[in-house]
C-alpha cells in the first residue's frame, strides 16, 4: 500500500515497550484536542481525545497529557503492538464561531518491532 | 470501518479532466467536513458542511473545486481542469453536533493522481 507521510519523523520502538509521541499546538485558545492514528492506505481515526480543562486522559492502553502552559500534548501507548504501527497525529479545534475545524499538526510515525 | 465511506477509493484521470468524488457519511451525522492531504503532511480543511448548507470554504479551495450536499446526506466534491498538483488523496468526515464533542470520523479516502 501507499505510504503516509515518507519524511515525518520516527520513533521506534520494541514491541512490548511504552511508547511516548509528542505534539506542540500553536493555538492557546483551542479548546480540544484529538490523536488520530492513521495506516497507510486508510483514512484517519479517532483514539482518544482531551478537553482544554483537562490535563490526562486514559483510555485503553493509551494515555493523553496536556501541558497548557508550554502548549504540548502527549500521546502515551501502553504494551506498544506491532498492529499500533502508524503515523500518528495530534490535532486542536476551537468552538468559536459555532464551528469546528480541526487544525492537524505534523505527524509521527510509529514503528514497531518484534 | 468507522461507518464513512468514499467513492472512488483510487482516481486516475488527465490533466484538464474533471473528476468527482462522493462521501457518505454515517447516516445521523448532520455535518460533514472535506479535506485533502499530501504525503508527508496533516490533512488540510477544505470545506464544511452542516446538513446541506456550506458554511466554509478554505482559500485551498479554488474556483476549479465544488462541493455540494443536495439533501443533507451524500456529499460529492468536483474537481474542474485537474492540475497535477490536485493529485493527493481527499478525505472526507462527518460528526454530530450539539451536546457533545463533535468528534469527527473519517473515511478511507480517495487518491488522486493526475498525469
Amino acid at each position: 500500500g501507499e505510504s503516509v507521510g515518507l519524511h515525518l519523523p520516527t520513533l521506534s520502538v520494541q514491541e512490548g515497550d511504552n511508547s511516548i509521541i509528542n505534539c506542540a499546538y500553536s493555538n492557546s485558545a483551542s479548546d480540544y484536542f484529538i490523536w488520530y492514528k492513521q495506516e497507510s492506505g486508510k483514512g484517519p481515526q479517532f483514539i482518544i481525545d482531551i478537553r482544554s480543562n483537562m490535563d490526562k486522559r486514559q483510555g485503553q492502553r493509551v494515555t493523553v497529557l496536556l501541558n497548557k502552559t508550554v502548549k504540548h500534548l502527549s500521546l502515551q501507548i501502553a504494551a506498544t503492538q506491532p498492529g499500533d504501527s502508524a503515523v500518528y497525529f495530534c490535532a486542536e479545534i476551537s468552538f468559536s464561531g459555532g464551528y469546528n475545524k480541526l487544525i492537524f499538526g505534523a505527524g509521527t510515525r510509529l514503528a514497531v518491532h518484534p | 470501518d468507522t461507518g464513512v465511506s468514499q467513492d472512488p477509493r483510487h482516481k486516475i484521470t488527465k490533466r484538464g479532466q474533471n473528476v468527482t468524488f462522493r462521501c457518505d457519511p454515517i447516516s445521523e451525522h448532520n455535518r460533514l467536513y472535506w479535506y485533502r492531504q499530501t504525503l508527508g503532511q496533516g490533512p488540510e480543511f477544505l470545506t464544511y458542511f452542516q446538513n446541506e448548507a456550506q458554511l466554509e470554504k478554505s482559500r485551498l479551495l479554488s474556483d476549479r473545486f465544488s462541493a455540494e450536499r443536495p439533501k443533507g446526506s451524500f456529499s460529492t466534491l468536483e474537481i474542474q481542469r485537474t492540475e497535477q498538483g490536485d493529485s493527493a488523496m481527499y478525505l472526507c468526515a462527518s460528526s454530530l453536533s450539539g451536546g457533545g464533542t463533535d468528534t469527527q470520523y473519517f473515511g478511507p479516502g480517495t487518491r488522486l493522481t493526475v498525469l
